[in-house]
């Protein structure tokens, strides 16, 4: 099974921040990156294909970048709607597999 | 788009459990499906898939032999039917639609217990 670390697992930040989360593949999954958001008693939200590609209905403040093992999920100003957890997901092999998750709270 | 799961709820370690999932808003015979879970205090873990044809399935290692998937393609439903349900199988689960390697909908998700 291909494996997903994401760093760091857990962040504080204030409204306004610019966040930054990555994701490493224990192998090469090409652009085979997906992001999502998940909130408590929510359904969780995707944000990000394909690595790079914005969810329509997404607000642009979200991107992503990265190929082969190492990828970024950015927020540029964090609002207070987007305090959440966030996985990434590959779907390189019919094994698809999550990242551990990366929780953002409110300094 | 709407996703709505249903049928969990608390059952003994070695029972089995039959969750559904009700698809509307969209051409469901036309999307691969897929069920994930998240445990108490964890992250998401992906559990099984089914292609849209119904005729191709899959499943994570930790639910293999245990679990089937399923489809009512005239019904619009998905189904994930568990058995030999362990402690750790304890979760939320939900179903998600796929497409171009994603899952863009989600389900609000439906709880398991296995307790004694």
């Amino acid at each position: 099974d291909i494996q997903l670390t994401q760093s760091p697992s857990s962040l504080s930040a204030s409204v306004g921040d610019r966040v930054t989360i990555t994701c490493r593949a224990s192998q090469s999954i090409a652009t085979f990156l997906n992001w999502y958001q998940h909130k408590p008693g929510k359904a969780p939200k995707l944000l990000i294909y394909a690595a790079s590609s914005l969810q329509s209905g997404v607000p642009s403040r979200f991107s992503g970048s990265g190929s082969g093992t190492d990828f970024t999920l950015t927020i540029s100003s964090l609002q207070p709607e987007d305090f959440a957890s966030y996985y990434c997901q590959q779907s390189h092999t019919i094994q698809w597999t999550f990242g551990q998750g990366t929780k953002v709270e409110i300094k | 788009v709407q996703l709505v799961e249903s049928g969990g709820g608390l059952v003994q370690p070695g029972g089995s459990l039959r969750l559904s999932c009700a698809a509307s808003g969209f051409t469901f015979s036309g999307y691969d499906m897929n069920w994930v879970r998240q445990a108490p205090g964890k992250g998401l873990e992906y559990v099984s898939a089914i292609s849209s044809d119904g005729v191709t399935t899959f499943y994570a290692n930790s639910v293999k032999g245990r679990f089937t998937v399923s489809r009512d393609m005239s019904g619009n439903t998905l189904y994930l039917q568990m058995g030999s349900l362990r402690p750790d199988d304890m979760a939320v689960y939900y179903c998600a639609r796929a497409i171009n390697w994603s899952l863009d909908y989600w389900g609000q998700g439906t709880l398991v217990t296995v307790s004694s």
